[in-house]
């Protein structure tokens, strides 16, 4: 069964405390993204990579980090730098290319609540 | 920079009325154009997308889009809403040479029976 999880669906946090948002993949697509959704902002890129071992900041990058070590796994650390870290996490993956194929494929969801 | 703006942030309808949900973008060169929906408690998921071709476009679930070049739009469309269409719409653009997508504010719709 192919698709894309995120775990935990629900992550609750302490200020000043990193945490790591967990996405895999098992659809082969070379590309990963991370997006942030908030009430009425729609969904915010923060992070995506195109390729294993690169990655690219998307428009809220700062107080994030990412790593693609494998194809199927991009992971999202929200640092204690991250000024509103609460908010609905969305992973999700597409084939990187310019062809009518595209188009992103998203996870469940990670709601963290830090406090 | 692009955007997208969606200018009807909460929808209400009663069913079997027709919907048109607005979605206007900013770039003035090629663009693909794709409309996400989110049902209570799941995944986005893809509705309809815009690449080529002819500018009116199917998708799934009866929902259609058209493509209006000359005024930067995207609506959606529905002839006649269901219960079942209640959700979170997203219109997302990809402008140019970039694996990237804009997405716009999204617009709730709530259709009563």
């Amino acid at each position: 069964d192919g698709g894309i999880t995120q775990s935990p669906k629900y992550l609750f946090r302490k200020e000043g405390q990193n945490v790591t948002l967990s996405c895999e993949q098992n659809l082969n697509h070379d590309a990963m993204y991370w997006y942030r959704q908030d009430p009425g902002q729609g969904l915010r890129l923060i992070y995506y990579s195109q390729i294993v071992n690169d990655f690219q900041k998307g428009d809220i990058a700062e107080g994030y980090s990412v790593s693609r070590e494998k194809k199927e796994s991009f992971p999202l650390t929200v640092t204690s730098a991250q000024k509103n870290p609460t908010a609905f996490y969305l992973c999700a993956s597409s084939i990187a290319a310019r062809l009518e194929l595209y188009e992103q494929y998203f996870g469940p969801g990670t709601r963290l609540t830090v406090t | 920079a692009q955007s997208v703006s969606q200018h009807n942030h909460h929808v209400i309808l009663s069913e079997a009325a027709s919907l048109e949900l607005g979605c206007n973008y900013s770039y003035g060169g090629t663009v693909n154009l794709f409309w996400y929906v989110q049902y209570p408690g799941q995944h986005l998921q893809l509705l309809l997308k815009y690449f080529s071709g002819d500018p009116l476009v199917k998708g799934i679930k009866g929902f259609e889009a058209e493509f209006i070049k000359s005024k930067f739009s995207f609506n959606l469309r529905k002839p006649s809403v269901q219960w079942s269409d209640t959700a979170e719409y997203f219109c997302a653009v990809n402008a140019g040479n970039t694996d990237k997508l804009i997405f716009g504010t999204g617009t709730r719709l709530q259709v009563f029976p």
